[in-house]
Formats: structure tokens, C-alpha cells, sequence
């Protein structure tokens, strides 16, 4: 089973709308961190938002949140008035705490959503 | 501000031939890590380090070694490379945070990707 589920390859959003980046993750572990990169068309990997598993508060970073649903295993990226300069490639990664027997070093990624912003 | 920064950006090797890929970091980050992207997926990892002078496999180590002789510095070596180790290939960065519980839960920040073409 994939760790990291991203349904979405590719979304479109209007200007300054709002978008919602699918997420949901699959772990035993009690511990666990979420995070979204942003990897736009020159490649490199951008760090956005991490929420930890037992943060109450959903996480925000500017016009960035992220919808945490722990019952559901979920983490949704928010992005709010959306700009062209986030057409992008969004990735949704795990880091998990090792308690259950899985790995405690790496981020598991998910397959990427690619955002399109329509001017 | 360098942060993670890799050489070269990009390189084209024969099969077979051998190469290695330099990674620096000028954030005092005790965990490093090698990562690739293939088409259609996200990042994998291939080897990690804790600390100066230790290093442990990933997901994906077959065909690569690396060293950590110094606290700032992460090689990756392919020793024969192989056509199926085309890729993009991105160094990573953190402190050494515990996912969940509060803390930054060990954000990894990336360098620029170097993108390896084995003929």
C-alpha cells in the first residue's frame, strides 16, 4: 500500500482563487511529520508547511495551510489568491517516527500534483 | 545564503563510466541525504548520514556509495554507472528533530538537483 496517496496529477485553479492539494497518508506509527514541497519548472524542491502529528492547531505559512484530519489521514494543501508564480509540481511527503518498525530518516513522497494558475 | 548546494548541475556519462556527485551544506545540519526522481514519481532515497563519518542505506542504494568525512560535505559515488541510473539525483539537509512532537520535525531542505544522463 503507498504511504503517500496524491489523486490529483493535475489541477487547474483561476488567479486568485483558492486551490485544495489532495493528501492522504497511511502510517501505524503514534508520531509522525507532513510536509508539502513545491518543485516548480526549474526543479528545484521548496519547502512550504510541515504539520507534526500531534500539533492541535492546523499549520499556516502565508498564503499557505494545511488542512490536518488526523481521524481521516489526511493533510490538504491550501493555497489561498492563488499567483501565477505557484504553477508548480506539489509534493506531499511523510517523515515517520520509526516506533512501529518503519523507517525514521527519509520522507516518503507522494507522486506530485502539477498546479496549473489560469490568469 | 548558499544552504545545500550541489556540483555539477548536470553531467552525461557512458555505461559504465564513474562519477561522483558533491553535496555541501552551510547550515551546521547534522543529517544529510541522497535522494532521486524519476519521471512520474517523487523523491526516493538512496543513502543518509547522521552524522560526520557514519552513513546508512535508504530505499534505493543499489549501485552507489557515499561518504560524510565531513560534517558539511556528502558524496555520492556511481561506481559503474548504468542507464537505469538516469535521473535527477537531490541532496537534503536538517537537524536532527523528532517528527510529531512538535519541533520543526526535521524540515529537509534541497539543493538544486543534478541531472545525470547514462548513456
Amino acid at each position: 500500500a503507498q504511504k503517500i496517496t496524491q489523486t490529483q496529477p493535475g489541477m487547474f485553479v483561476q488567479e486568485k482563487e483558492a486551490v485544495t492539494l489532495d493528501c492522504t497518508y497511511d502510517t501505524s506509527d503514534p508520531s509522525y511529520g507532513l510536509f508539502w514541497y513545491k518543485q516548480p519548472s526549474s526543479g528545484e524542491m521548496i519547502f512550504l508547511i510541515y504539520q507534526g502529528s500531534y500539533d492541535q492547531q492546523n499549520a499556516t505559512e502565508g498564503r499557505y495551510s494545511l488542512n490536518f484530519q488526523k481521524a481521516r489521514k489526511s493533510a490538504n494543501l491550501v493555497i489561498s489568491a492563488s499567483q501565477l508564480g505557484d504553477s508548480a509540481m506539489y509534493f506531499c511527503a511523510m517523515r515517520e517516527s520509526g516506533l512501529s518498525g518503519a523507517g525514521s530518516y527519509q520522507l516518503t513522497f507522494g507522486k506530485g500534483t502539477k498546479l496549473s494558475v489560469i490568469p | 545564503n548558499a544552504g545545500v548546494t550541489q556540483t555539477p548541475k548536470f553531467r552525461v556519462l557512458k555505461t559504465g563510466q564513474s562519477m561522483t556527485l558533491l553535496c555541501a551544506q552551510d547550515m551546521n545540519h547534522e543529517y544529510m541525504y541522497w535522494y532521486r526522481q524519476d519521471p512520474g514519481m517523487g523523491l526516493r532515497l538512496i543513502h543518509y548520514s547522521v552524522g560526520e563519518g557514519t552513513t546508512a542505506k535508504g530505499e534505493v542504494p543499489d549501485g552507489y556509495n557515499v561518504s560524510r568525512l565531513k560534517k558539511q560535505n556528502f558524496l555520492l559515488g556511481l561506481e559503474s554507472a548504468a542507464p537505469s541510473q538516469t535521473s535527477v539525483y537531490f541532496c537534503a539537509s536538517s537537524y536532527p528533530s523528532p517528527p510529531g512532537a512538535g519541533g520543526d520535525g526535521n524540515i529537509q531542505y534541497f539543493g538544486a538537483g543534478t541531472r545525470l544522463s547514462v548513456l
